[in-house]
């Protein structure tokens, strides 16, 4: 099973901040890597598709870019709603895996 | 518009089972794959199941494979998730969701989630 690790686990970050997330797969999975944020009570949501395709509706502060096996989320200027957790996941092979995580607080 | 919504969930003893539904409408099922996903409380999202548009070819994760039979029934635009002999660590959020292509890995369209709580 391919594994992916993020990093931080969690940030303290405020309103206007540059916020960088990382995420490494254990081993290469091209661009086979989406990005979803995730808030309380709700289901995951995508934000980015293929390393650094942004996904309909959602706001261009939101990026992504990488590929083999290291790739990075960035929000350009965070926003009161981007407080939230966010998740990377490899579409690579089944199983599909999953990050551990990062709170963005 | 692709809508998804489960159903199914409770609480249920260690050894018990139940069976998750997910109602699709906005497209054809016999036309798409579709994964199941749980999510434990205060743990990030697990992909458990996955089922091909041809209805036939399956995939299980390893923490679940003999205990739950993903399946689909296309007269009824449903699909379904059997969890049996349950265990404490089953518990968790059960999402159904999809790609925009046929048998996607990418999940786009996400229901609301089934809440399933295996306690004594």
């Amino acid at each position: 099973d391919i594994q992916m690790t993020q990093s931080p686990s969690s940030l303290s970050a405020s309103v206007g901040d540059r916020v960088t997330i990382t995420c490494r797969a254990s081993q290469s999975i091209s661009n086979f890597l989406n990005w979803f944020q995730q808030t309380p009570g709700k289901a995951p949501n995508l934000l980015i598709y293929d390393a650094s395709s942004l996904q309909s509706g959602v706001p261009s502060r939101f990026s992504g870019s990488g590929s083999g096996t290291d790739f990075t989320l960035t929000i350009s200027s965070l926003q009161p709603e981007d407080f939230a957790t966010y998740y990377c996941q490899q579409s690579d092979s089944l199983p599909l895996t999953f990050g551990g995580g990062t709170k963005v607080e | 518009q692709v809508h998804l919504v489960e159903s199914g969930g409770g609480v249920v003893q260690p050894g018990g089972s139940l069976r998750l539904s997910c109602a699709a409408s906005g497209f054809t099922s016999s036309t798409y794959g579709m994964h199941w996903v749980r999510q434990a409380p205060g743990k990030g999202p697990e992909w458990v199941a996955f089922i091909r548009h041809d209805g036939n070819t399956k995939y299980y994760a390893d923490s679940v494979k003999g205990r739950f039979i993903i399946s689909r029934d296309s007269s009824k635009n449903t699909f379904y998730l059997e969890v049996n002999s349950l265990r404490t660590d089953d518990t968790a959020l059960y999402y159904c969701t999809k790609g925009k292509n046929i048998d996607d890995f990418t999940l786009v369209y996400w229901g609301p989630g089934t809440l399933v709580t295996v306690s004594s």
